[in-house]
């Protein structure tokens, strides 16, 4: 059975600076997908990254960057200079690579930005 | 990409009632889903909707209550039967498109409140 662990309900941060989000994962395929989401407080989801298991080059997109760890089963998201727009609930999600292909979810991460 | 909506976006109903949601993707895509985000919680996978076949359930979720139709690959429906105040959650449309299948795109979803 696959699972995915956000150890951090809640993480509080003054803006501009960088905050890291955890996520460490459960999976006895060999191939998967790992992704995370951010949901604002209107609700939608928002798609923000998805990482193969076999890429484990890490990946910066302007203040995001991401730290995939096979060894360790993680998948980790840092926002560098963290703005008040960051303030959201962030959830890592795991994905077989094949079959169904749907997520499992971790529990979320509630990311406060204070001006 | 795929581009999804609901309907209704959201509504209030009566404890007893039914409520029938709708899930319109603008192409042609092999797996939809539906999910559960019950008010602070993450998202939990109600079941695979299968065009042609009955929904695949998830453990927890039976057919009795959240009965779905897939009569094509473009649209699917989820009825949350006899509701009660617990089902009250933001309902999420899924489907995974893209080459291989493995690019998740969710609906707005649909905000219930039972009273």
């Amino acid at each position: 059975a696959q699972k995915v662990t956000q150890a951090q309900t809640e993480i509080s941060v003054v803006e501009k600076e960088d905050v890291t989000l955890d996520c460490v994962y459960e999976t006895r395929d060999t191939t998967y997908y790992l992704f995370w989401y951010k949901q604002p407080p209107s609700g939608e989801l928002v798609f923000l990254i998805r990482r193969n298991s076999f890429d484990e080059q890490n990946e910066i997109s302007g203040r995001y960057s991401w730290n995939f760890q096979k060894s360790t089963s993680s998948f980790n998201f840092t926002i560098t200079a963290s703005q008040v727009v960051d303030s959201a609930v962030y959830f890592c999600a795991l994905s077989e690579a094949t079959g169904r292909r749907a997520l499992t979810f971790g529990s979320g991460t509630r990311l406060q930005v204070q001006p | 990409s795929a581009v999804i909506s609901q309907k209704p976006s959201r509504d209030i109903c009566q404890r007893g009632t039914s409520l029938t949601i709708q899930c319109q993707v603008d192409s042609q895509v092999t797996m939809m889903f539906w999910y559960r985000q019950q008010p602070g919680q993450s998202l939990t996978l109600i079941a695979t909707a299968n065009q042609g076949s009955e929904a695949t359930y998830e453990s927890g979720f039976v057919i009795d209550k959240f009965p779905i139709s897939r009569p094509n690959l473009t649209f699917s429906t989820l009825t949350v039967s006899n509701m009660s105040p617990e089902d009250s959650s933001i309902y999420l449309c899924s489907v995974s498109a893209g080459a291989k299948y493995n690019e998740q795109f969710f609906g707005p979803g649909t905000r219930l409140t039972v009273l």
